[in-house]
This record gives structure tokens, C-alpha cells and sequence, in this order.
């Protein structure tokens, strides 16, 4: 079964303070997987997406890891601020060939940064 | 700003009730993408068409539509509404009909009353 798994469900840290969120997934054949920042309430945006050749892609203060032979990648988030509190989804794509595959959403970390 | 628009930003109704959701892709994207995202649940991919015609469906209820125009704007169509279909809808954007980067846009959020 295709699935997608984020841990901490929620996470608190202190201002300035970094951290690391982590995605478990057993989707096959994998695609590419990526990283969304969702502020509460509005739509998702993209962090970071890496294929399967890559291993760490970085975007300003976060840095996304990939581990495809262990299916884990995670999102390292350095000197926190409070504008990082937010819920963070991993997303997952299979591809079968050129046909269309399909999306596998986690649930999401929420993280909340503390002044 | 991620160029993805989409009308109401609210909405409330009751159930039994019929409504229907707009979204305008970014400027230049064939693709449209609609989700559901309710409280407490990760996105749910509801549908997506490309250039028109349905590409993939995902959880989309039956009495849930939704189409793409020529202009490529896509409607997403909610009937029989029940107290559980409140929930956020987003829809989303990109160029390819494949599985490349997503633009989301704000959300409208529905409650069913």
C-alpha cells in the first residue's frame, strides 16, 4: 500500500532554534518527492522537490534530504523564526511511465515557533 | 502570491444545497487540480484536468464535478451537500498534465450549515 508518513505529528521549538522533520514513505515506483509550507488557512507552497537522483536540495534556511534506497527524507529548518510556524507536507509522486501517476499527501508536521 | 485564483473565499450554505467553486489557473498552466482539505485531514485529491479533459481522479465523491473550460478555468461543482463536505478546497496549477510543480491557490472555504 502507498503511503506517507510525517513525524512529529507537532513539533515546538524556540526561536532561532533548529530542527528536523521527517518523511517515511512506501510509494512505488517512485517519482519525485516534495516538501509544501501550509500557513493555516491557506494554500500549500513549495519548499523544495528532488527526483531520485538527488540526495539534498537546499531552498534559503531549509534543506531537504533524500534517501531513496531507505525511502526516508527529512526537512532540516535552520535559526528558526516566527514566520516558520506553519503545518509541513510531504508529497510523493508514483509514475507509471508517461501515463499519468499519482499523488500520496502525509498529513502534514505542525511545527509552532516560540519568540 | 502564486498566481492561482479562485472565487468565493467563503462560502456558506446548508445542506441539501448545491454550490459551485471557481478557479483560474496561473497564466500559461494546463493543468487544474482540485482538493479537498478538511479539519484535522491532510489534502485529498479530489481531480485534475488538463487542457480540458480529465486526467485523474482521486477520493471525488459522486456527487461532487467539476470541468475545465476552453479559457481553462475549472469549476468545481459540490451537490447534496452534507454537514461532512465542509472543508477547505484548494485548487491547484501547473504547465505539464504530469506530476510536475504545483501552484496552489488561496482556498475557498465552505461550511455547510
Amino acid at each position: 500500500k502507498n503511503q506517507v508518513e510525517q513525524s512529529p505529528q507537532s513539533l515546538i521549538i524556540l526561536e532561532g532554534k533548529n530542527c528536523t522533520l521527517q518523511c517515511n514513505y512506501t510509494v512505488s515506483p517512485f517519482s519525485n518527492l516534495r516538501w509544501y509550507k501550509q500557513d493555516t488557512g491557506r494554500g500549500p507552497v513549495s519548499l523544495t522537490i528532488m527526483t531520485f537522483s538527488e540526495n539534498t536540495k537546499s531552498n534559503g534556511r531549509y534543506t531537504a534530504t533524500l534517501d531513496a534506497d531507505t525511502k526516508q527524507s527529512s526537512l532540516h529548518i535552520t535559526a528558526s523564526q516566527l514566520s516558520d510556524s506553519a503545518s509541513y507536507i510531504c508529497v510523493v509522486s508514483a509514475s507509471r511511465g508517461s501515463t499519468l501517476g499519482r499523488l500520496y499527501f502525509g498529513r502534514g508536521t505542525q511545527l509552532t515557533v516560540w519568540p | 502570491d502564486s498566481g492561482v485564483t479562485q472565487t468565493p473565499k467563503h462560502l456558506i450554505t446548508a445542506t441539501g444545497q448545491r454550490v459551485t467553486l471557481r478557479c483560474s489557473p496561473r497564466s500559461g498552466d494546463l493543468s487544474v487540480y482540485w482538493y479537498q482539505q478538511s479539519l484535522d485531514q491532510g489534502l485529498q485529491f479530489l481531480i485534475q484536468y488538463y487542457n480540458g479533459e480529465e486526467r485523474a481522479k482521486g477520493n471525488i465523491l459522486e456527487r461532487f464535478s467539476a470541468q475545465q473550460f476552453p479559457d481553462l478555468h475549472s469549476e468545481l461543482n459540490l451537490s447534496s451537500l452534507e454537514l461532512g463536505d465542509s472543508a477547505l478546497y484548494f485548487c491547484a496549477s501547473s504547465v505539464s498534465e504530469g506530476l510536475g510543480e504545483q501552484f496552489f491557490g488561496p482556498g475557498t472555504r465552505l461550511t455547510v450549515l
